[in-house]
């Protein structure tokens, strides 16, 4: 059935290491997201793309970078440069074929610093 | 900036209570009001949206009221269930920014027996 894949469940990095997150979603969707969740504060918008090839800049996009080679993928990389890391990260998609269209979400990456 | 302020942070009823949980936003472009609901360990499900030409929405036990001359709007939960409890998450989106989505901080509701 239709829906958006995240993996790993869990994830642990190291100091100076990047780690990338996968995200993908077999539900034709045009548009895909990042998220991070941190207690107390909501999802906070890292990254999106409304289109493959082409992505822009969230809220909080420092640290992160992000590539959309296929529609259905949207994989997420948190460099040595994001010096808190330690957060749920959240992937969504959603289609741009008419407005406010609902954005719909994978279960999450926990990632934890070793 | 926080741009949608959410209320309580949490929230502790009673079976068959009505929980409310309250959120106020700031930017006036925003057309399209969400809510979403969250297990531990999940990501978000949209349970309910409502857009400002109406003023409330209901979709079984879940009702949205929406008072757009105050710039706020609220979730009710009737009949409140223990499987109800999870975390609720309002947001808000304008058109035309390609569904980006500004969340509420989020209010973590438990309904006891």
């Amino acid at each position: 059935d239709g829906g958006i894949t995240q993996s790993p469940k869990y994830l642990f990095r190291k100091e100076g290491q990047n780690v990338t997150l996968s995200c993908e979603q077999n539900l034709n969707h045009d548009a895909m997201y990042w998220y991070r969740q941190d207690p107390g504060q909501g999802l906070r918008l890292i990254y999106y793309s409304q289109i493959v090839n082409d992505f822009q800049k969230g809220d909080i996009a420092e640290g992160y970078s992000v590539s959309r080679e296929k529609k259905e993928s949207f994989p997420l990389t948190v460099t040595s440069a994001q010096k808190n890391p330690t957060a749920f990260y959240l992937c969504a998609s959603s289609n741009l074929d008419s407005l406010n269209q609902p954005q719909h979400f994978g279960d999450g990456t926990r990632l934890s610093i070793l | 900036q926080q741009q949608v302020k959410q209320s309580p942070q949490s929230l502790i009823v009673q079976k068959g209570g009505i929980p409310i949980i309250n959120c106020a936003y700031e930017n006036t472009a925003f057309d399209y009001f969400p809510w979403y609901q969250q297990f531990p360990g999940k990501g978000p499900a949209l349970l309910i949206a409502i857009r400002p030409d109406v003023s409330e929405k209901k979709e079984g036990r879940f009702t949205i009221s929406f008072n757009k001359s105050a710039k706020q709007f609220s979730l009710h939960i009737m009949d409140s269930q223990p499987g109800d409890s999870a975390t609720y998450f309002c947001a808000a989106s304008s058109s035309g920014t390609a569904s980006k989505l500004t969340f509420g901080t989020g209010t973590r509701l438990q309904v006891t027996l």
